[in-house]
């Protein structure tokens, strides 16, 4: 059974950091691409960033490029998202998913930026 | 590409039929096309992938149809559990991979 289960979400101020944690398992992690969705209950679903199962292809939506940089570790089965310079645009429930289409998702770490 | 879902609010009753409509701003490469349910308090679940193509373990009353730049998602008869927010998706071989705003099927 697929499992993804993200961790590192936590209240912080604008212009603060985070780095955000998922955990795979139940699958051949190394297979396949990852990525990083976001929601909030006024934009909906949001596309953040993927990565390539090798991680020699990332790519960014423009709201995040710059500042957000998404990374993984194959040897620890775990997907990693740098998050800086944090606005409270960012504030959203952000899921860890598996390959094109969107087939499986962890159950999401909720990421609040406010002073 | 620029997905707009309608309506955005849909109220039906049990064992009605209910169709959602997702329109591309150009047309969607390969139909590329996913729809997706969200129930309160999960993760969203993929239903449908390549405009028609049922997901594993999705119950046949759900259908996907369309081309190009409009799609259609039916459920031909709703049960309590479809009661959700549905949204489609473009997911062409390069990103980004832009959601719709969402459908939210309601009971009447």
């Amino acid at each position: 059974e697929v499992q993804l289960v993200e961790t590192g979400g936590v209240v912080v101020q604008p212009g603060g950091s985070l780095r955000l944690s998922c955990a795979a398992s139940g699958f051949a992690f190394d297979d396949y691409t990852m990525h990083w969705v976001r929601h909030t209950p006024g934009k909906g679903l949001e596309w953040v960033s993927l990565i390539s199962w090798d991680g020699n292809r990332r790519n960014y939506a423009d709201s995040v490029k710059g500042r957000f940089t998404i990374s993984r570790d194959n040897t620890r089965n775990s997907l990693y998202l740098q998050m800086n310079s944090l606005t409270t645009e960012d504030s959203a429930l952000y899921y860890c998913v598996k390959d094109t289409p969107f087939d499986d998702w962890g159950q999401g770490t909720l990421v609040t930026v406010s002073s | 590409i620029v997905l707009t879902q309608s309506p955005g609010t849909l109220s039906l009753s049990p064992g009605e039929r209910a169709t959602l409509s997702c329109r591309a701003s150009q047309s969607v490469p390969s139909n590329y096309l996913a729809w997706y349910q969200q129930k309160p308090g999960q993760p969203p679940r993929l239903l449908i992938y390549a405009a028609r193509h049922r997901a594993t373990g999705i119950p046949d009353r759900f259908s996907g149809g369309g081309s190009k730049t409009d799609f259609t998602l039916t459920i031909t008869r709703l049960e309590p559990e479809d009661f959700a927010v549905y949204y489609c998706q473009q997911y062409d071989t390069s990103p980004p991979y832009p959601f719709g705003g969402g459908t939210k099927v309601e009971i009447k």
